[in-house]
């Protein structure tokens, strides 16, 4: 599986909109995109996945740029409740690599 | 739906000792996972399950590591003897085999502290 790369750490202001960039220019044409974030004392959590095209959910949006080699999340209003470190993969479908992730802050 | 269960949350021994993790995934996932958690870190594969069978244990430290999924529900995993090393959180986590059969539900973890 292709490896991803994330910042270690942003921060956010309730309220706004959090975005968080994926580098993931080794990805394959049958790769997807997932996303997982975990919160503090919790096992990770599944956001939101995609191939090609941009995805939306009730959780976040996920825009993949034309080329695939980079991806990014959108939390569109940041809560506290967001605080977590967020986890960019690239998955074939056996092992999920979640590298270390972005530990996002969100700030009242 | 209930989510996945796992046993003790925390556990501490002394080094050399033995010590077992339990986990009973969502009810009708076929599919289990074994992570090991490092703190900082996240969370590496240690074997994966299809029903009862072991299909990725590459990762797996098979001189005191084992696991087993007699049948197919739930499983445990154990260490014996335990290093200093082996302090980290161990997470399970199930998937579907059909609906949202790629995304993977994760338990609360245990988390190891080895004296």
């Amino acid at each position: 599986d292709a490896k991803t790369t994330q910042p270690p750490s942003m921060d956010c202001a309730e309220g706004r909109a959090a975005n968080l960039p994926c580098n993931h220019s080794t990805i394959s044409g049958n790769e997807y995109v997932y996303w997982y974030r975990q919160i503090h004392s919790q096992g990770p959590q599944y956001i939101i996945h995609g191939l090609k095209n941009n995805e939306t959910n009730e959780m976040a949006s996920l825009i993949i740029t034309e080329d695939r080699k980079s991806s990014t999340l959108i939390l569109p209003h940041a809560t506290l409740r967001d605080t977590a470190v967020y986890y960019c993969i690239v998955h074939t479908g056996n092992q999920f690599y979640f590298g270390t992730g972005t530990s996002l802050t969100v700030i009242p | 739906e209930a989510g996945v269960v796992q046993s003790p949350r925390y556990k501490i021994i002394e080094k050399k000792q033995p010590v077992a993790f339990w986990c009973n995934p969502i009810s009708g996932h076929n599919t289990l996972y074994w992570y090991l958690q490092n703190l900082g870190q996240g969370p590496e594969l240690l074997i994966r399950y299809e029903n009862e069978e072991a299909v990725d244990d590459s990762q797996l430290p098979k001189d005191r590591f084992s696991a087993e999924r007699l049948k197919g529900v739930d499983s445990t995993l154990k260490i014996q003897p335990a290093e200093l090393g082996d302090s980290a959180v161990y997470l399970c986590a199930s998937s579907p085999t059909s609906g949202r059969w790629n995304e993977q539900f994760f338990g609360p973890g245990t988390r190891l502290t080895v004296l």
